[in-house]
């Protein structure tokens, strides 16, 4: 039972280039998240999808774009990546919006 | 905006002591109060939540209490282990956006 995977665990890219996070469940879950993590700062939610094809802002969004082809998968996309988008990013995920939210363990992104 | 202040930042304990940890709100508009533990390296994992039509629920050793006229809620951890050392972070949430406190480092020393 793998519940939320996030895949790479690790990346380092150079300022400017771009990459793409996923995210997979196998929990069969409407809702998907994507947050940002900051010493600090606690999780900051930067999109998020309530269903397959849907995706909306969350309270980061900027710089990244999202999207959720598949009710599975939900991919995180950083297009010219900055310095300031170093971060660990979670995705999550959950039955519906008023309940828990599973996350997967992390993705160590930094940009030089 | 911060939806969610979290306290204190860090906190040691000794083994079966009550460490309790806070956090308060300001917009009424939320209905769901979970409370995560996370491990060094890994992600969030829900621990307990509660709803604001309730004062207080347990689980195990661990307790909420929610006090809606304050707009606070607190997390309480009884007979605290050296295990329980991590990172708890609150949250509020309704339908699709949470808010997470900032966090609070545990060492429950032996």
């Amino acid at each position: 039972n793998a519940g939320v995977t996030q895949t790479p665990k690790f990346r380092v890219l150079k300022t400017g280039q771009s990459m793409t996070l996923l995210c997979a469940q196998d929990m069969n879950h409407e809702y998907m998240y994507w947050y940002r993590q900051d010493p600090g700062m606690g999780l900051r939610l930067i999109h998020y999808s309530v269903g397959e094809g849907t995706t909306a802002k969350g309270e980061v969004p900027d710089g990244y774009n999202v999207s959720r082809l598949k009710k599975q998968n939900f991919l995180l996309g950083l297009e010219s990546a900055a310095p300031s988008q170093t971060s660990v990013y979670f995705c999550a995920s959950s039955r519906t919006g008023n309940q828990p939210q599973h996350f997967g363990d992390g993705t160590r992104l930094s940009i030089l | 905006q911060q939806q969610v202040k979290q306290s204190p930042q860090s906190l040691i304990v000794q083994k079966g002591g009550i460490p309790i940890i806070n956090c308060a709100y300001e917009n009424t508009a939320f209905d769901y109060f979970p409370w995560y533990q996370q491990f060094p390296g890994k992600g969030p994992a829900l621990l307990i939540a509660i709803r604001p039509d309730v004062s207080e629920k347990k689980e195990g050793r661990f307790t909420i209490s929610f006090n809606k006229s304050a707009k606070q809620f607190s997390l309480h951890i009884m007979d605290s282990q050296p295990g329980d050392s991590a990172t708890y972070f609150c949250a509020r949430g309704n339908f699709n956006k949470f808010y997470f406190g900032s966090g609070t480092k545990l060492n429950v020393k032996p």
